[in-house]
């Protein structure tokens, strides 16, 4: 059930700066979610959002990250000032009767 | 806090062979389970569910049954594909919209 597609598919970017990961529902949904898995990890809740606002966060989800719905259809995931360590594979999951993730934004950091 | 474990891996076995992949899970209340899989390169897909303890969730020859009693929620298929070859996490859900708790993830590898 491949409804939520996510752009870029790869990411590479310098320690520092800012990306912004986008999550496209192709249908309208209120409830989506973001996790985050580190190579060869496991995979990690960072943040739900639920009707235009956070409705929980993790450890992890500190104030270098920030999620929106910028345009009412688009969700996006925005890292301030990227660290080594948030090199990654980005998943966002809408909710139904269970979550359907995304094929991920894999994330580098130089 | 819930939690949920996972034999370690990888998982070798030749093409036909039974496969087992343990799971266990600590949780407050009644959760959902889930097993998802993901295939080299790609994302995270559903390959089944469990909502109720004694449910049985089964897909594409997989199945595992919510076992309340021992916690668990082992994944079994009786003949494996070199196509199975992936990592197989275990998930759960503690009620509603929550979040999911992943296990560590197993890596299958199955050879001709």
């Amino acid at each position: 059930e491949p409804e939520v597609t996510q752009t870029p598919s790869h990411q590479v970017t310098q320690m520092g700066q800012e990306v912004i990961l986008r999550c496209v529902p192709i249908s309208n949904h209120l409830y989506f979610y973001w996790y985050r898995q580190i190579l060869g990890q496991k995979v990690e809740f960072l943040v739900s959002f639920y009707n235009n606002e956070i409705s929980e966060k993790s450890e992890i989800f500190d104030d270098q990250f920030s999620v929106e719905r910028p345009d009412g259809s688009n969700f996006t995931l925005k890292i301030r000032s990227t660290k080594l360590e948030d090199s990654a594979m980005y998943f966002c999951a809408r909710v139904s009767d269970t979550q359907y993730f995304g094929p991920g934004t894999r994330l580098t950091v130089l | 806090g819930d939690s949920v474990t996972q034999m370690e891996g990888p998982v070798t076995l030749s093409e036909e062979a039974f496969l087992t992949i343990n799971c266990t899970y600590t949780a407050t209340g009644y959760p959902s389970l889930f097993w998802y899989v993901q295939y080299p390169g790609e994302g995270l897909q559903l390959l089944l569910k469990a909502t109720k303890a004694d449910d049985k969730g089964s897909n594409k020859g997989f199945e595992a049954t919510y076992r309340k009693e021992t916690t668990s929620f082992h994944l079994e298929k009786g003949s494996v594909q070199v196509s199975d070859s992936a990592v197989y996490f275990c998930a759960l859900r503690n009620t509603g919209f929550q979040k999911l708790v992943f296990g560590t993830g197993t890596r299958l590898l199955v050879s001709p």
